[in-house]
């Protein structure tokens, strides 16, 4: 079993959309959790950490749900620049596990 | 402050032949890692280190070896190059999960090895 599930897409989504993500992690003992964004040939960037209690920052929201081992990102009005992979990441054990990313494309 | 960096950016090899790509941080991490990348795989651990003088095996490691000299550098060498090892290899690095206030990695911006 993968250490971390995400469903590739892709998401083709209207400019303005809602648009959510979802991962699933195996290990129970896993630390700290985060989203990554990545752009076609560029390096993953941090999009934002995850906390069991939530964390919105300006048009995205994280959700962690320990007891279901689940990871969600919620973008609310998507802009074209926020086309891009984005990648879910665990932290177990200071082993960082990555999903395969979910791609998106915000359409005009 | 440069962040993550990485030399060099793109290479050419023939099967066969060997190569040294280097990664280099300036945030006194104390963790680094490398990654391969490729398409519908998502990043896979080569190898990493949790300090000076100490490397350790990751998920995919074989045909490459590490070293950790200094605490920031990360050296990842190819001895004998093969197709199979084309791919993008990102380093990265953090702080211990309980020493930085987020533990994030953070990446270099990647090398494109190509081998024929």
């Amino acid at each position: 079993r993968k250490e971390v599930e995400q469903d590739p897409g892709p998401f083709n989504v209207p400019e303005g959309a809602t648009v959510a993500f979802n991962c699933t992690y195996s290990n129970s003992a896993s630390q700290s959790f985060f989203w990554y964004r990545q752009d076609c040939r560029k390096e993953p960037k941090l999009l934002m950490s995850v906390y069991s209690s939530g964390n919105e920052d300006g048009r995205f929201t994280a959700q962690l749900n320990r007891a279901s081992q689940y990871i969600s990102l919620l973008i609310r009005d998507s802009k074209l620049s926020d086309s891009a992979t984005y990648l879910c990441v665990v932290n177990t054990y200071n082993q960082f596990y990555f999903g395969t990313g979910t791609s998106l494309t915000v359409i005009p | 402050n440069a962040g993550v960096t990485q030399t060099p950016k793109f290479r050419v090899l023939k099967t066969g032949q060997s190569m040294t790509l280097l990664c280099a941080q300036d945030m006194n991490h104390e963790y680094m890692y490398w990654y391969r990348q490729d398409p519908g795989m998502g990043l896979r651990l080569i190898h990493y280190s949790v300090g000076e003088g100490t490397t350790a095996k990751g998920e995919v490691p074989d045909g490459y070896n590490v070293s950790r000299l200094k605490k920031q550098n990360f050296l990842l060498g190819l001895e004998s190059a093969a197709p199979s090892q084309t791919s993008v290899y990102f380093c990265a690095s953090s702080q211990p999960f309980g020493l930085g206030a987020l533990n994030e990695q953070f990446f270099g911006p990647g090398t494109r090895l190509t081998v024929l």
